[in-house]
């Protein structure tokens, strides 16, 4: 149980494109969703905080314009990064929880975006 | 702020020797302690989770970690390491009077020597 579905795994764009990126949990209703950017050989990097129906809470240092969160269901959010440009290359990756304090979030199993 | 310490950025072992990842949290309050594995392109795989009930948690794959108050610790061990353990590791904590963020340690790479 508590499956994290994540949608592309690898996407590779032209620079000034819009990327989508889905995270869907399959079996459970996620009360909050995360998302999260990873850089090579690094540690995870939470950029935002994602409730269902209500506006993402970003983590400072994270251009709101530039990745719009979407959290329109309970068992969806979508970030989509905004005029892309190689420096947003990277590896995002989503998380899901249910229910109350303690529960672990679940992953996605990432995306790797590359911008040309 | 609560942070997370995971002492060796890469631990390497012979298969079939014992595995010790460390972990140490700051909060003076026990937290929510969790550790994930990540392989290759992939997103994080939860082992074990530390709520407040036994200190000693077993996970999956063979891996168990024990809660220790007194040493602010929840290190990591399999008794014996298998090939397909060569990973990265995360320990993670969850405040427990906070969102339900996680705040994750900066990782240890797990090398499995044949």
């Amino acid at each position: 149980g508590a499956v994290v579905s994540q949608h592309p795994s690898w996407v590779i764009c032209k620079s000034g494109t819009s990327v989508k990126i889905e995270c869907r949990s399959l079996d459970f209703q996620a009360t909050t969703m995360f998302w999260y950017r990873q850089f090579p050989k690094q540690s995870l990097m939470l950029m935002a905080t994602s409730n269902e129906g209500s506006k993402a809470t970003y983590e400072q240092g994270v251009e709101k314009d530039k990745f719009l969160i979407n959290h329109a269901s309970l068992t969806l959010s979508t970030l989509t990064v905004t005029s892309a440009h190689p420096e947003d290359s990277s590896f995002y990756i989503c998380s899901a929880i249910q229910g109350s304090q303690g529960q672990p979030q679940h992953f996605g199993d990432g995306t790797r975006l590359s911008i040309l | 702020a609560q942070s997370v310490t995971q002492l060796g950025s890469h631990v390497s072992v012979s298969e079939g020797a014992l595995v010790l990842l460390r972990c140490n949290y700051s909060s003076s309050v026990p937290p929510y302690l969790f550790w994930y594995v990540q392989y290759p392109n992939q997103g994080l795989q939860l082992l074990l989770k530390y709520t407040s009930a036994a200190t000693l948690v077993k996970g999956i794959n063979g891996f168990e970690a024990e809660f220790k108050k007194s040493e602010t610790s929840f290190h990591l061990t399999k008794p014996s390491a298998h090939m397909s353990d060569a990973a990265e590791y995360f320990c993670a904590v969850s405040d427990r009077s906070s969102s339900y963020k996680l705040i994750f340690g900066s990782g240890t790479r797990l090398l499995v020597r044949p």
